[in-house]
């Protein structure tokens, strides 16, 4: 089931911009995590951010969590061409029987021009 | 350090024929999740396994099954392949039900013509 909602979809900046992406999700969770992907490649995690957290920061990268609204904002700082990429958010969340999760949202397509 | 270990990376297969896509966690995790993400889409969460058990179960069809071994690798097993199942399937390994985190691998990419 969807968990995460994420907008926009897609985002096109120049180089030197920030980029901003939010994630909205639905049941409570435990922690929340970004993910970077290039085309048709592999899931890169980014950072994670517990529910007992508001923000965090990883070099270029800052994150908050806001549990009351159960949103999440990705930003990206200083953006470069090389940040071209889908960034997805994915809720952990306990499954039950002492399992947890992960589930993620549609993504945001990110395009950072030269 | 030692990642995820998916295989094959490429895949080419005929409608109605079978795969079976294998997936060798990180050692030391006992945890092994996978998922199929369509062209365009977020993946999509398919069977979870703990201790050679399952332990949770997404939107899998009927026409796959998975199972993990004894030495915790995992095999998802595909049959009467359609269209539709083109796409790439991720695992990712964790120690303890996701309790520490998950680490992806980079996935296989499933062609059906």
């Amino acid at each position: 089931s969807q968990q995460g909602e994420e907008d926009p979809q897609a985002l096109s900046i120049q180089e030197g911009e920030n980029a901003t992406m939010n994630c909205s999700y639905k049941t409570s969770i435990n922690n929340l995590q970004w993910y970077r992907q290039n085309s048709g490649r592999g899931l890169v995690h980014l950072i994670l951010i517990r529910s007992n957290e508001r923000e965090k920061h990883s070099g270029r990268l800052r994150v908050t969590l806001d549990t009351s609204k159960k949103s999440s904002s990705l930003l990206i700082t200083a953006s470069r061409a090389a940040d071209t990429a889908s960034y997805f958010c994915a809720t952990d969340s306990y499954s039950g029987a002492g399992s947890y999760q992960l589930t993620f949202g549609k993504g945001t397509k990110l395009s950072v021009i030269p | 350090a030692a990642g995820v270990i998916q295989s094959p990376r490429h895949l080419i297969k005929e409608k109605r024929e079978t795969a079976t896509l294998k997936c060798y966690p990180i050692p030391r995790h006992d945890t092994v999740y996978w998922y199929q993400q369509g062209p365009g889409q977020d993946p999509q969460f398919l069977i979870s396994f703990y201790e050679k058990m399952q332990s949770d179960k997404g939107s899998i069809p009927d026409r796959f099954s998975a199972q993990q071994f004894s030495d915790y690798h995992s095999e998802l097993n595909m049959s009467s392949l359609e269209l539709g199942d083109s796409a790439l399937y991720f695992c990712a390994s964790s120690p303890y039900r996701g309790q520490g985190g998950y680490t992806f691998g980079s996935g296989t990419r499933l062609t059906v013509v």
